[in-house]
């Protein structure tokens, strides 16, 4: 069936440095992609998102790839700091179903 | 207001109990949804209704009932539920069936099954 998935469960990166969370999607009709962010004990919380006819999307100290050819979507977060330790998910809109599919998720550890 | 409320925060129930989970949002989303999400697990989509009316439901087992009295509220009620069964449900809504723009989540009911 159709998945979205993340490359690496967990990453360990040194506060301050960029972090790079990638993920892999089957569905090439899938018109919309979202990241999310979640700590322990809580929801999932929007952090970026970009619509297929985007390759890049940029907020604050996020930015979305995405790269239609291969279906791979990334997450860069610049300056990381201990606040951003979490699970991050990427999402894949099913836009007939309306159906969020996630990927696995890769936990994002920060190292003071 | 740009929330998704759910309440309550945690529950704990016997086996033979019935209680309901509740799922508010006033930002004029027309879809809502509830997923269940098991430890280090991403979120699975359990329901789907749009304009009020339930459009999906991925083969939840009956002992698992939802129910939209409006389009701000959405419940899931809850009888002679499995320790299997415990977990962290998550309410959702978006602006609109289908898009996923706005797709916003709460912020979960643990639930423990004894």
């Amino acid at each position: 069936g159709e998945s979205v998935g993340l490359h690496l469960p967990t990453l360990s990166v040194q506060e301050g440095d960029n972090s790079i969370i990638n993920c892999a999607y089957s569905n090439s009709a899938s018109d919309y992609f979202i990241w999310y962010k979640q700590e322990s004990g809580k929801g999932p919380q929007f952090i970026i998102d970009i619509r297929s006819n985007m390759d890049k999307r940029q907020g604050q100290r996020v930015t979305v790839l995405l790269n239609k050819t291969v279906k791979h979507l990334s997450l860069q977060i610049a300056a990381t700091q201990p606040g951003d330790s979490a699970v991050y998910f990427c999402a894949e809109n099913n836009g007939n179903t309306g159906k969020l599919i996630f990927g696995q998720g890769t936990t994002l550890q920060v190292k003071p | 207001d740009t929330e998704v409320t759910q309440t309550p925060k945690h529950l704990v129930m016997g086996m033979t109990n019935k209680k309901s989970l509740k799922c508010e949002q006033h930002m004029g989303h027309r879809a809502m949804y509830w997923y269940k999400q098991k430890a280090k697990k991403p979120p699975e989509l359990m329901f789907v209704y749009s304009y009020e009316k339930l459009s999906i439901n991925e083969s939840v087992p009956s002992r698992f009932s939802p129910e939209c009295p409006n389009s701000s509220l959405l419940n899931l009620h809850l009888h002679a539920l499995q320790p299997e069964d415990s977990a962290l449900y998550l309410c959702a809504s978006s602006q609109q069936p289908g898009t996923g723009y706005g797709y916003t989540f709460g912020s979960g009911t643990r639930l423990t099954v004894v």
